[in-house]
């Protein structure tokens, strides 16, 4: 089945503690996304990729950081999160802007 | 930088109503424009596409969707809604020859008393 696994599903960490979500795509899609999801902000961008080793800031970056090692893989990581950070989180993946975004399921993480 | 704006943040029907939702974008050029559904505690998807040739185009659940370029705008349409159709529904533009990132409008939501 074609599509996108985040993990974990939910996370509850303390301010400070690095983490990392695991985001994979078994589409062999160039283009991968993240997004961070609040009330009344809807979804914002926070990085993006075209490419194996090809990444570029979205529109909300700071704090976080992604890298892109492998075509299949996007993760995000969090190196000092902050209650700030506090969001629902979704990878996305595309094979052409033509076609539109297949997320996954989401990351509800919780940062105290 | 491209953007979207949806005018409506709620908006509460019932059963059998129609429904239209605005979209509206800035940017000059040429777009990829789409209409995301995010169901209750579930992940975004696609529901319709535009990228060229006919500007009504047709989606999934019986949405359908105009691009009218003169006015930058993308509205969502259907004419009877369920209460099935409650959620939130994102309008979501990519400049083409951009990034192909779409960028996100804030979100309708949707609520449909039966």
């Amino acid at each position: 089945e074609a599509q996108v696994t985040q993990n974990p599903r939910y996370l509850i960490t303390v301010t400070g503690k690095k983490l990392t979500v695991t985001c994979s795509q078994n589409m062999n899609h160039e283009y991968m996304s993240w997004y961070r999801q609040d009330p009344g902000l809807g979804l914002r961008q926070i990085y993006y990729s075209m490419n194996v080793e090809v990444t570029d800031k979205g529109d909300v970056p700071e704090g976080y950081k992604v890298s892109r090692k492998e075509k299949r893989n996007f993760p995000l990581i969090l190196e000092s999160p902050s209650p700030n950070q506090t969001s629902l989180y979704f990878c996305a993946s595309s094979h052409s802007p033509n076609y539109g975004y297949t997320f996954g399921s989401g990351t509800r993480l919780t940062v105290v | 930088a491209q953007s979207v704006s949806q005018h409506n943040h709620h908006v509460i029907l019932s059963e059998a109503a129609s429904l239209e939702l605005g979209c509206n974008y800035s940017y000059g050029g040429t777009v990829n424009l789409f209409w995301y559904v995010q169901y209750p505690g579930q992940h975004l998807q696609l529901l319709l596409k535009y990228f060229s040739g006919d500007p009504l185009v047709k989606g999934i659940k019986g949405f359908e969707a105009e691009f009218i370029k003169s006015k930058f705008s993308f509205n969502l349409r259907k004419p009877s809604v369920q209460w099935s159709d409650t959620a939130e529904y994102f309008c979501a533009v990519n400049v083409a020859g951009g990034s192909y990132i779409p960028t996100f409008g804030r979100g309708t939501s949707l609520i449909v008393h039966p």
